[in-house]
């Protein structure tokens, strides 16, 4: 079975600092990743997805298969990147496409 | 981008009192639209996989029976919480994929509706 692991729970930085919010994954397939992110009273929305290979607000991720992980990294954080974000992994085609296993989320907080 | 909506935002029931939530997409079409459910603080799980014109299909260890999907129409599902118990109380949120295609399988998530059972 797929899995998705977030080991921090919470992670605070100053801003100006780098950020690096880690990601691992388990799926004996070839997964889609991709990062979501929740601020303060508003819905999910998509960040990054591993296959546009894309930097959207600053942030990029990197997939490394070897390592089966997906960091999602900001060189200089700002307080608006103040959220919740999530990782999350697609398994590919079939009867599974489109279900997101999430990893339990981390909560970045950037100080002033 | 396309939008989810869901309603209510939030519901408060009693106990032994059925509930329904819709999702729906608002300017594109939708065959299969996705259940979660998150628990405070926790991450979203997977519940079910709602199909247009089809049964849904659910996670292991989802009560069918308890979570009643419907998707009616291509733009419309509905949730229906039978029999809601406190243990019920959660947030649950809809998505559905992107209408564009191609690109990776981005889904779009409605606002979530806060179920509170007393």
């Amino acid at each position: 079975a797929q899995r998705v692991t977030q080991p921090e729970k919470l992670l605070s930085v100053f801003k100006g600092a780098p950020v690096e919010l880690k990601c691992n994954y388990s799926y004996s397939g070839s997964p889609e990743l991709f990062w979501y992110v929740q601020y303060s009273r508003q819905r999910l929305q998509l960040l990054l997805r591993h296959i546009s290979r894309e930097s959207i607000k600053g942030f990029t991720a990197d997939l490394n298969k070897g390592e089966t992980s997906f960091h999602l990294k900001k060189p200089f954080a700002q307080e608006e990147d103040s959220a919740m974000y999530y990782c999350a992994l697609s398994m590919s085609g079939g009867t599974s496409y489109g279900k997101l296993t999430f990893g339990q989320g981390t909560i970045l907080t950037v100080h002033p | 981008g396309a939008v989810v909506s869901q309603h209510p935002s939030w519901v408060i029931c009693k106990s032994g009192t059925s509930v329904k939530i819709e999702c729906r997409s608002l300017d594109f079409q939708a065959t299969t639209m996705f259940w979660y459910r998150q628990f405070p603080k926790q991450s979203l799980m997977l519940m079910a996989t709602s199909n247009e014109g089809s049964k849904a299909t659910y996670e292991q260890g989802v009560e069918k029976d308890k979570f009643l999907i419907n998707h009616a129409s291509l733009t419309l599902s509905t949730l229906t919480v039978t029999s809601a118990h406190p243990e019920d109380s959660s947030f649950y949120i809809c998505s559905a994929p992107s209408p564009a295609g191609g690109g990776g399988n981005e889904q779009f998530f409605g606002p979530g509706t806060r179920l509170t059972v007393l």
